[in-house]
């Protein structure tokens, strides 16, 4: 069964650095999601993308964060400047394309832990 | 907005007994419910949805979930829960745009 896969499992940066998070989406998917959960909390929408471009984003999602389809099969995360409170999982999830996509299964990868020290 | 409440932390069941775990949900039009599972250094893991139509959904490892319009409902429930069952259960709901919003999660604690 196809997966959602993510490298690296585990990232640890220095506050100010910049991570790229990568993610493989299942390969007939066009809808593209990340989402992250801080230890002990809900885990959250952050940004989603569709055709090359953010299709909506969350307060969270501010100028530190990008997203980008560099070739036809990854899907990153890049936080260019890492704070403290950016220290969470990450998830990455996919959806196959739909014309009643919000009826759509999102697929979710392992996740990327992130420390920032 | 869209908001989702899973009132209970935890939820023990002895193996063999039935397992529920509650959830409910708060939006503005027709909701799109969904239930995840989380193992220990995995990922979430896609239990079953309710789009529309039947109210009793069937999904993944004998599990399925009753959506209750009146009560703005969707528990999970098990009818004879394994010590495998043991994992952290998230509800989510879908509404507007794309995102999924999702609940605190319950932990769930089978006893052999």
């Amino acid at each position: 069964e196809p997966e959602v896969t993510q490298t690296p499992s585990h990232q640890v940066t220095q506050m100010g650095q910049e991570v790229i998070l990568r993610c493989v989406p299942i390969s007939n998917h066009l809808y593209f999601y990340w989402y992250r959960q801080i230890l002990g909390q809900k885990v959250e929408f952050l940004v989603s993308f569709y055709n090359n471009e953010i299709s909506e984003k969350s307060e969270i999602f501010d100028d530190q964060f990008s997203v980008e389809r560099p070739d036809g099969s990854n899907f990153t995360l890049k936080i260019r400047s890492t704070k403290l409170e950016d220290s969470a999982m990450y998830f990455c999830a996919s959806s196959r394309p739909s014309g009643q996509n919000r009826q759509e299964t999102q697929y979710f990868g392992p996740g990327t832990r992130l420390l920032v020290l | 907005a869209q908001s989702v409440a899973q009132p209970e932390d935890q939820v023990n069941v002895a193996e063999g007994n039935p397992l529920t775990v509650k959830c409910t949900y708060s939006v503005s039009g027709n909701p799109y419910l969904f239930w995840y599972v989380q193992y220990p250094n995995r990922g979430l893991q896609f239990l079953l949805k309710y789009i529309t139509g039947d109210n009793l959904v069937k999904g993944s490892y004998g599990f399925e979930a009753e959506f209750n319009k009146s009560q703005t409902s969707f528990h999970l429930k098990k009818p004879s829960a394994l010590v495998s069952d043991s994992a952290l259960y998230f509800c989510a709901v879908r509404a507007a745009g794309n995102k999924l919003t999702f609940g605190g999660g319950t932990r769930v604690l089978v006893k052999p």
